[in-house]
């Protein structure tokens, strides 16, 4: 059965540093989106991208962020310099696009920690 | 404002037995999707079940199902037959139209054997 995967499983990082957490999202799928999870609380969305751009975005998602889909099979998210309390789970989701049912299927996720 | 709710941060079921897991929710479009997603303890996000808000019946996915009372707001899960491995975090999440997927505070249900 296909799935969202995402790399790496865990990353770690100094505070200030880039980093860029990778998804490969279902292949037939058209709608990418990044969430985010901290720790004990709710999982929150950060932006949705189709047909090679950004189509929402919400308040979490400022300049530090950024989102790419470099190639036919990849979808980035970046963050250029990194605080403490981006530490969170990050999740990407991928939805086939039927308006009638935008299911989304989302990957393991990626456990950045910023000392 | 809360578009999301789920009432119940806790809830305790014993193995076989059914469990409902509530969420109401706060919409005035009239086209929106409620979801259910379960996340056990490492962490990933499993997708469970999908309400759209024009179904006629309600959803169901093997042991899930979703009581959708549309004039409540509400989309309940019932979990049947509750299984020591249903021990998880679930999240109840709306969409309205094509804004983006709002997720509710979670329930975390223990299955005791």
């Amino acid at each position: 059965e296909p799935e969202v995967t995402q790399t790496p499983s865990h990353q770690v990082t100094q505070m200030g540093q880039e980093v860029i957490l990778r998804c490969v999202p279902i292949s037939n799928h058209l709608y990418f989106y990044w969430y985010r999870q901290i720790l004990g609380q709710k999982v929150e969305f950060l932006v949705s991208f189709y047909n090679n751009e950004i189509s929402e975005k919400s308040e979490i998602f400022d300049d530090q962020f950024s989102v790419e889909r470099p190639d036919g099979s990849n979808f980035t998210l970046k963050i250029r310099s990194t605080k403490l309390e981006d530490s969170a789970m990050y999740f990407c989701a991928s939805s086939e696009g039927d308006p009638n049912k935008e299911t989304q299927y989302f990957g393991p996720g990626t456990r950045l920690l910023v000392l | 404002a809360q578009k999301i709710t789920q009432t119940q941060p806790g809830m305790f079921v014993q193995e076989k037995e059914a469990v409902t897991l509530d969420c109401t929710y706060d919409t005035s479009d009239p086209s929106y999707g409620l979801f259910w997603y379960k996340q056990p303890s490492s962490g990933e996000m499993i997708f469970l079940i999908y309400q759209g808000s024009y179904d006629q019946q309600n959803a169901t996915e093997g042991r899930y199902s979703l009581n959708f009372q549309k004039a409540r707001k509400s989309a309940n899960l019932v979990i049947s037959a509750s299984q020591l491995g249903d021990s998880a975090m679930y999240f109840c999440a709306m969409r309205e139209g094509q804004d983006d997927m709002r997720f509710g505070a979670g329930t975390r249900l223990t299955v005791k054997p």
